[in-house]
C-alpha cells in the first residue's frame, strides 16, 4: 500500500503553546486528507476533511480556530493545535485518499502522540 | 453512513483461521465494506474492501452475505502479529470519509 508519513511522531509541549503536525503522502497524490484523534482505548474520531487549496471541513464539535488545518499541496497537510491544553493530549492520525468508487483507497500515517503538560 | 456492529473482543489460536464478523444491516446498495486494523500505537492499516462479491488478497478474505447485511473477515492462518483491533467500516460510494466504530480487539494466542 501507499505510504503516509507524519512528523513529529511524538511531541511534548507546555500548556498555552501551539504545535504543528505534518502529514505527507510519500508515493501518491492525496486528493483529500483527513485528520483523526484517538484517546486511549478509544476508537479513531474524525476531526476534519481537507482538500488541497480549500478550507477544511470540520466535524461537529471540533473547533476550527483551535485545530488549524492547512492543505498546501496534494502531498502535504498540516494540523496546528493552537493554545494547547492538557485535554488536547491525544494520538493524532492523518490519512490521505485517492481514487473513486471501487478504486477508492485511504492510507493512514503512523500517528503523532501529543502530550501537553 | 450505515452503522456497523462488531464483537468487542475475540481470541484465536496461532495458526488457525480467525473469522471476524461484522453486522451492517442498514447498508445501502452503493455502500462499500472496508476492513482496517490497528496495531497498538500505530496508524490503521488497510486490509481489504468489497461491494457485493467476496474478495481475497494476500492478507485476508472478505465474505459478504448475499443480502449484504453482514460480512466476515477471514485471516486464514493467524500469527501473533495479527493481534490488533479490527475495524469494519461502511463507506458510501462518492463519500470521502471513513467513520470508525469501536472495532474488535483480536488476540492471537500461542
Amino acid at each position: 500500500g501507499a505510504v503516509v508519513s507524519q512528523h513529529p511522531s511524538r511531541v511534548i509541549c507546555k500548556s498555552g503553546t501551539s504545535v504543528k503536525i505534518e502529514c505527507r503522502s510519500l508515493d501518491f497524490q492525496a486528493t483529500t486528507m483527513f485528520w483523526y484523534r484517538q484517546f486511549p482505548k478509544k476508537s479513531l474520531m474524525l476531526m476534519a476533511t481537507s482538500n488541497e487549496g480549500s478550507k477544511a471541513t470540520y466535524e461537529q464539535g471540533v473547533e476550527k480556530d483551535k485545530f488549524l488545518i492547512n492543505h498546501a499541496s496534494l502531498t502535504l497537510s498540516t494540523l496546528t493545535v493552537t493554545s494547547a491544553h492538557p485535554e488536547d493530549s491525544s494520538f493524532y492520525i492523518c490519512s490521505g485518499s485517492t481514487g473513486t468508487g471501487d478504486a477508492y483507497e485511504q492510507y493512514f500515517g503512523p500517528g503523532t502522540r501529543l502530550t501537553v503538560t | 453512513d450505515a452503522k456497523t456492529t462488531q464483537p468487542p473482543s475475540m481470541d484465536c489460536a496461532e495458526g488457525r483461521a480467525a473469522n471476524l464478523p461484522c453486522n451492517h444491516s442498514t447498508i445501502s446498495g452503493n455502500e462499500y465494506v472496508y476492513w482496517y486494523r490497528q496495531i497498538h500505537s500505530q496508524g490503521p492499516q488497510y486490509i481489504i474492501h468489497g461491494l457485493k462479491n467476496n474478495e481475497t488478497n494476500e492478507m485476508a478474505s472478505l465474505i459478504i452475505t448475499e443480502d449484504r447485511k453482514s460480512s466476515t473477515l477471514i485471516l486464514p492462518h493467524a500469527t501473533l502479529r495479527d493481534t490488533a483491533v479490527y475495524y469494519c467500516i461502511v463507506r458510501v460510494a462518492g463519500a470521502q470519509k471513513l467513520v470508525f466504530g469501536q472495532g474488535t480487539r483480536l488476540t492471537i494466542n500461542p
